[in-house]
Order: C-alpha cells, then structure tokens, then sequence
C-alpha cells in the first residue's frame, strides 16, 4: 500500500465553523506533513511532525490546529477560518526524519477547502 | 536560500512531439537533492524522480529523461513522444541538508491530441 488517503475531499465552511482534515498513510512512515496549495501555485509547507512530535511549523496561524494521533494518522483541525484559506490542503508521508535530505514526499490528493 | 525557477508558466504541444520543461535553481549547499513531481488534474502531487547533486549522470525512464548539469544548475525534464496523460502541472523541487522541500511554481503542460 503506498498510498495517502485524505477526507473529505471536498469541504465547503464557514467562517465560524469548526472542521477537521484527516489523513492517513499505512506505510510505515514515521514523518507526515500539511501542505496548503492555492490555485495555480505550488504547495506551501506548513506543518512537519516527525516519529509524532511537531518538528515544524511554518509560522501558521492558530485557527490551524495539526495533531498527530499516531504514526499513521495525521489531522488538521480548522476553526475560525478566513475566506483567503480557501485552497487545497495536501498531507504527505515520508519515511524517515523529516530533516533527511533525500527523503521522497508521497502527497495525497487534497482536500479542496472552501471558506465562505 | 534556496530557490527553484521555472520559467515556463505553460507549455501546449500536439500529441508525439517532444518536449523540455526548464528547471533552474540556486543553492549554497553542496550536497542536495533535486526532485520532479507532476500534479494531474485529480491534485495528487505523483514522484518521478530524485537525483543527488554527485550524480550527474543523466537518467531515461520510458519516454522520461532528465538532464542534471551541475555547471548551469539545471535539471531539465524531457517528455518524448508526448501523450494526452502528460497534462498535468510539473513542478521542479530541491531540498538542501536540513531544509525544506522547496519547489518550484510549476509548468503546465498541455498536450492536444
């Protein structure tokens, strides 16, 4: 199985809403990332968590919230939003420590957020 | 700081003709990795290929080559004889010791039967 699996893949929100992005990779990869990719544009980093612990973050801001229940399981949680965070959210694997060089990303295909 | 161009926005050929998408970068690193990876309309990002910056030698995969001249600081990506499944939008990526993966914004490729 090398695949990353994200739901939904469609969100319409509002901006008082609460929401949460879900990702999950049954490859044995012990890093997970949150990518944020607008229209027409490459993707973003946002946030980095390595064998679970948060290693990076992009100086995101708080209405994103990212939690990494287990290595294999990765979830964004969305509250508060602003119609500008309308984009694609892309969650992506790797196998070793986030930090390694040469490590191979392998990304889902989305959730396409809408704000409203 | 580490940059990625790509200065071909969008590229339309017809199907079996070849083309090259352009990737420049700039690093202070000297040992890095160089990625390509194409995003079909469905908007997973799919790997292709990922060379170290020891290695120079050009790689063919299929219809798939890749041009790595360190002396330019260029990894070029060939498609030879084109299809419609090519379309998609392929982004150029590097990643030094320690840093980010940072990419590229990315070419378009439409290729019309």
């Amino acid at each position: 199985d090398t695949e990353v699996t994200q739901t939904p893949k469609h969100l319409v929100m509002g901006m008082t809403n609460k929401k949460s992005l879900k990702c999950e990779q049954h490859m044995g990869h012990r890093a997970m990332y949150w990518y944020k990719q607008k229209a027409k544009k490459p993707p973003e980093l946002m946030f980095v968590y390595s064998y679970e612990k948060l290693s990076i973050n992009e100086s995101v801001p708080s209405r994103f919230s990212p939690e990494c229940p287990n290595s294999s399981l990765l979830n964004l949680h969305l509250h508060a939003l602003q119609p500008e965070d309308s984009a694609l959210y892309l969650c992506a694997s790797s196998q070793e420590a986030a930090k390694a060089t040469n490590e191979k990303l392998f990304f889902g295909s989305g959730t396409q957020l809408s704000v409203l | 700081a580490q940059k990625v161009t790509q200065a071909q926005t969008e590229i339309s050929v017809v199907e079996k003709e070849d083309v090259t998408l352009d990737c420049v970068y700039e690093t202070r690193d000297t040992t890095y990795y160089l990625f390509w990876y194409k995003q079909p309309p469905s908007g997973e990002l799919v790997f292709l290929i990922r060379r170290n910056s020891f290695d120079e030698q050009n790689e063919i995969s299929g219809r798939y080559s890749w041009n790595f001249q360190k002396s330019t600081s260029s990894f070029n990506f060939t498609i030879t004889a084109s299809q419609v499944v090519d379309s998609a939008v392929y982004f150029c990526a590097l990643r030094g010791y320690g840093n980010k993966l940072v990419f590229g914004a990315g070419t378009i490729l439409r290729v019309k039967s």
